[in-house]
């Protein structure tokens, strides 16, 4: 299977703990994102990268949430001190950069990490 | 912030109907795309259309984009129940550079009744 994989598929942490989730972007895809999606919602963009490069993190949540992507290939998501309201789905997404003639942003989901906090 | 904004919230139809989603966003866009998210499982992507299309079509999806109303429709034609899923739109801000993330709506829920 050559699509986005995550790692795991469910998490059950208690308040306080870190957790830590990862993705595997398609093989030739440079660019990664992270979303969150809340029941009912569409899912909610947090980060990305470019290779190695963290091209845009204003939008995690708190300082509580860091990405990293350090050999430009697959990448950690960790979430530190949970709340219970940071349960939700966590879903990476990976994509080509832009290619003159091609669309911009034509993304591919894996299948999410869905964390539960008690 | 979620840009867009689907309507209907819920649709519930007879299998071999057509079901039609409306979508409206904010800001300038680079293109928009709709996404299917079965119950319990990661998104697909349908289709793109980009800002200067009018029109798209892809087997029985139909895509409409007006950008001087800032909405978009998909049409599914002959629905079946594997259709039964949530659609969302997703846009990308038509910023200079780098690829922003997308910004989704709420979704539509769509139950196809066999």
């Amino acid at each position: 299977d050559t699509g986005v994989s995550q790692d795991p598929r469910h998490k059950i942490t208690k308040r306080g703990q870190n957790v830590t989730f990862r993705c595997d972007p398609i093989s030739e895809h440079n660019r990664l994102y992270w979303y969150r999606q809340t029941l009912g919602q569409g899912p909610e963009f947090l980060t990305y990268f470019q290779n190695e490069a963290q091209l845009e993190k204003s939008r995690l949540l708190s300082d509580r949430f860091s990405a990293e992507r350090p050999k430009g290939s697959f990448s950690t998501l960790e979430i530190q001190r949970t709340e219970q309201g940071d349960s939700a789905m966590y879903l990476c997404a990976s994509s080509l950069a832009q290619v003159v003639g091609l669309a911009k942003n034509e993304q591919f989901f894996g299948p999410g990490t869905r964390l539960t906090v008690l | 912030s979620q840009q867009g904004e689907e309507d209907p919230q819920a649709l519930s139809i007879q299998e071999g109907e057509n079901a039609t989603m409306n979508c409206s966003y904010k800001t300038s866009i680079n293109n928009l795309q709709w996404y299917r998210q079965n119950s319990g499982r990661g998104l697909v992507h349908l289709i793109l259309i980009r800002s200067n299309e009018r029109e798209k079509h892809s087997g029985r999806l139909r895509v409409t984009l007006d950008t001087s109303k800032k909405s978009s429709s998909l049409l599914i034609t002959a629905s079946r129940a594997a259709d039964t899923a949530s659609y969302f739109c997703a846009t990308v801000a038509n910023s200079g550079g780098g690829a922003d993330g997308l910004t989704f709506g709420k979704g539509t829920h769509l139950i196809i009744q066999p």
